[in-house]
């Protein structure tokens, strides 16, 4: 069965620092793997998502992702934070075609001054 | 503009009465998904549809039933038989996976 596992749920961080969130899966074949923002009370949004290729990609927002399969790791990074991160951020595994994503419980992300 | 439009944004029941939550997107998208969110919990999909016509459950769809008639509507009714309907619901479209979302309808039973 796969899973994904979001190690931490809260995550305090300043303006301006750099940010890694975590995201850990199991899956039994190549994975489909995604990462999504969402802000309080609202619908998530695609920040990027990798199948194949390069293992290091390029999402929306200034995000990025590294893909390492020997860990099996996805986690999302950002060089420098702004105040408008802040929102819940979820990791979520699935085979290419299938839309049967299985998702994380979420990361919380708080930014301070 | 494209998207997927989601009505009412909160709703209001009494127990023991179904319900419809709609959900339209206008993306061309084939696939179409409905995910409910709990406080703490990930997203966990109740029902998705790969093409009009036909549906699948997912991990939760006890209490639960979809309808897919046009390729832009797959409106889902939370029955009287859901345990535990209040959550927030997200309804999301894709053409590789669940690539875009709704901006959901938070569902409170009384």
């Amino acid at each position: 069965a796969q899973s994904v596992t979001q190690p931490d749920i809260h995550i305090t961080v300043s303006e301006g620092a750099s940010l890694e969130l975590r995201c850990n899966y199991s899956y039994g074949a190549t994975p489909y793997l995604f990462w999504y923002v969402q802000s309080p009370g609202q619908g998530l949004q695609l920040l990027l998502k990798y199948f194949s290729g390069d293992t290091l990609v390029q999402g929306i927002k200034g995000f990025e992702a590294e893909f390492k399969r020997s860990q099996s790791s996805f986690n999302l990074r950002k060089p420098s934070v702004h105040w408008s991160d802040a929102a819940e951020y979820f990791c979520a595994v699935g085979p290419f075609g299938n839309e049967k994503l299985t998702f994380g419980t979420g990361t919380r992300l708080t930014i301070i001054p | 503009d494209g998207g997927i439009t989601q009505s009412p944004k909160y709703l209001f029941r009494k127990e023991g009465q179904n319900v419809t939550l709609s959900c339209e997107q206008n993306l061309n998208h084939d696939a179409m998904y409905w995910y409910r969110q709990d406080p703490g919990q990930g997203l966990r999909l109740i029902y998705y549809s790969q093409i009009v016509n036909d549906f699948q459950k997912g991990d939760i769809a006890e209490g639960y039933s979809v309808s897919r008639e046009k390729k832009e509507s797959f409106p889902l009714t939370v029955t009287s038989a859901q345990k535990n309907p209040t959550a927030f619901y997200l309804c999301a479209s894709g053409l590789t996976g669940t690539e875009y979302f709704g901006p959901g309808t938070r569902l409170t039973v009384t």
